[in-house]
Formats: structure tokens, sequence, C-alpha cells
């Protein structure tokens, strides 16, 4: 199956400062990919749509000047977590498909997500 | 987006076949059967989808009913590395790419 990477594996920060995490589809290019967000003992919950080439789609409720996404390439989206606190600590994950077309049903693979703790 | 239903929770002995359980009786007939497991604090890994034939691969096997409105994944000889949740989404071309989780099956296979 397709390869999806994540970077990093898990990240500490302090209250207030910023982290970045990347989303790479390693031997395919993906048009679009997404984010989910993971609390411990709850199932994944999407946050956001990143669109290659242009702006984000966000999931109702999810702030989008907290949690900024850029997806400036084919094969990189990249997910900043801004001026984080204590309660955006969580298990972020991304995914992707091979062959995203509007309105596809095509696979989507998973990264091995990125586990961020915001002291 | 059509809704699904598991067991919260499932036992099934190392060796045995574990059978899964998936109800989505409002899916629509251009919408897919997929499958996912996460096995703990690692991303989601896909196992198997469908349309509404069988399907079969190296890691399971995928049975849809006549009607659609239920399926079962099996996992023919379980070791202690198949624990984990079980996820059935319904996904189709009105999803837009998205995939929106429920709280899945939680698998313990017991030695």
């Amino acid at each position: 199956g397709a390869v999806v990477s994540q970077h990093p594996s898990w990240v500490i920060c302090k209250s207030g400062t910023s982290v970045k995490i990347e989303c790479r589809s390693l031997d395919f290019q993906a048009t679009t990919m997404f984010w989910y967000r993971q609390f411990p003992k709850q199932s994944l919950m999407l946050m956001a749509t990143s669109n290659e080439g242009s702006k984000a789609t966000y999931e109702q409720g999810v702030e989008k000047d907290k949690f900024l996404i850029n997806h400036a390439s084919l094969t990189l989206s990249t997910l900043t977590v801004t001026s984080a606190h204590p309660e955006d600590s969580s298990f972020y994950i991304c995914s992707a498909s091979p062959n995203t077309r509007p309105g596809s049903t095509d696979t989507q693979y998973f990264g091995p997500g990125t586990r961020l703790t915001v002291l | 987006d059509a809704k699904t239903t598991q067991p919260t929770s499932m036992d099934c002995a190392e060796g045995r076949a574990a059978n899964l359980p998936c109800n989505h009786s409002t899916i629509s007939g251009n919408e897919y059967v997929y499958w996912y497991r996460q096995i703990h604090s690692q991303g989601p890994q896909y196992i198997i989808h469908g349309l509404k034939n069988n399907e079969t691969n190296e890691m399971a096997s995928l049975i849809i009913t006549e009607d659609r409105k239920s399926s079962t994944l099996i996992l023919p000889h379980a070791t202690l590395r198949d624990t984990a949740v079980y996820y059935c989404i319904v996904y189709g071309s009105g999803n837009t790419g998205k995939l929106i989780f429920g709280q899945g099956t939680t698998l313990q296979v017991k030695p």
C-alpha cells in the first residue's frame, strides 16, 4: 500500500509556543490530505481537508486561525498549532489517497501520527 | 453519510477466526464499506473494502449481505498482534474523500 509519513512522531512544547507537524506522501502525489485529532480513549475526529495550492477547509468547530494548514506541494502538508495550550495536547494524524479526485472513493492511507504534549 | 453500528468490544481466542460485524442499514448504492484498524498509539491501517461482492486479501475477508445493510470482517486466524480497534466506515463519492470514524470495535485477542 501507499506510504504516508509524519514528522515529528512526538513533540513536547511550552504553552504559548507554536508547533509544526509535517505530513508527507512518500510514494505518491496527493492533491488532498486530511488532518485528524484523537484524544485518549476517543475516536478520530476530522479537523480539516488540506488542498494543494488552495486554502484548507475546516470542519465545524475547528478554529482555522488556531490550526494553520499549508499544502505547498503534492507530497507535503503541514499543520501548525499556533499558541498551543495544554488542551491542544492530542494525537494528530494525517491521511492521503494516491488517486484523490473530487468525489472519489479511493483508499485513504494514514500516517503514524504525532503525539503533541503542551506543558 | 450512512451511519454504522458496531459492537463496542469483542474477545477472540488466538488462532481462531475473529468475526467483526457492522450494520449500515442506510447505505446508499454508491457507497463502499471500508475497514480500518488502529493499534494502540498508531495511525489507522487500511484492511479491506468492498461495494457489494465479498472480498478477500492477505489480511482479511469481507462479507457483505445481499441487501448491503450489514457486513462482517473476518480475520481467519487471529493473533495477539490483531488486538486493535476496528472501524467500519461507509464511504461514497459524496464524501469528498472524508472518512468519518465512529467508535469502532475493540478486539482483544487472548492467548
